[in-house]
């Protein structure tokens, strides 16, 4: 079946540093890639998405960065502060599939002080 | 945070025993979804549903079953018959068609004993 990989499952960096996390999804049709933000025993959250017709995108200290050809984004923060802590999700639409969504395992950021 | 909520928040269970998850909207989202969290295995899709009335299922729904007779709900049955039910369930919902982001409620945390 379709899948998504996601690396590393866990970063961790100093205050200011920049994190990248990468994401390879195998559904050649996907065209909708978003990440999620879960903080601990809270739910996820929405804080990028970016389309198949676009290559990059930027909201402040936030990127995706989307190539198709090797069906791979990536999650782009810089300047990385303690309240970036939390576990990243990518994820990518399903060919058919009505907003269906598969999502990677997750990303585990620490940012230390 | 509000307009997506699920009940009840923790919830322990006996084997052998159904159990009903709770999941409300009031975002006038045609789509709703059910999704599993375990430990290092990201977000997978249990059921959705697209319209009222009519509902698919996912990736693992083997054990599970749900019902959408209102817009606004749409609860999740875990059976008897699913053989590793502890884990955290999340409901999302959303508008339907590509590229809409899901929003997702609090999550139950079922514990079978």
């Amino acid at each position: 079946g379709e899948n998504v990989e996601q690396h590393p499952s866990t970063l961790s960096v100093q205050e200011g540093d920049s994190a990248v996390i990468k994401c390879t999804y195998s559904d050649s049709a996907s065209n909708y890639f978003p990440w999620y933000k879960q903080e601990l025993g809270k739910r996820p959250q929405l804080i990028i998405d970016i389309r198949s017709n676009v290559g990059e995108k930027k909201d402040q200290r936030i990127a995706v960065t989307l190539n198709k050809t090797a069906k791979h984004f990536s999650l782009h923060i810089t300047e990385t502060q303690p309240e970036d802590s939390a576990v990243y999700f990518c994820a990518a639409s399903l060919s058919g599939g009505y907003n269906k969504l598969i999502f990677g395992a997750g990303t585990r950021l620490a940012v230390h002080p | 945070d509000g307009g997506i909520t699920q009940s009840p928040k923790y919830l322990f269970r006996k084997e052998g025993q159904n159990v009903t998850l709770s999941c409300e909207q009031n975002l006038n989202h045609d789509a709703m979804y059910w999704y599993r969290q375990d430990p290092g295995q990201g977000l997978r899709l249990i059921y959705y549903s697209q319209i009222v009335n009519d509902f698919q299922k996912g990736d693992i729904a083997e054990g599970y079953s749900v019902s959408r007779e209102k817009k606004e709900s749409f609860p999740l049955t875990v059976t008897s018959a699913q053989k590793n039910p502890t884990a955290f369930y999340l409901c999302a919902s959303s508008n339907r068609g590509y590229y809409n982001e899901q929003f997702f409620g609090p999550g139950t945390r079922l514990t079978v004993l």
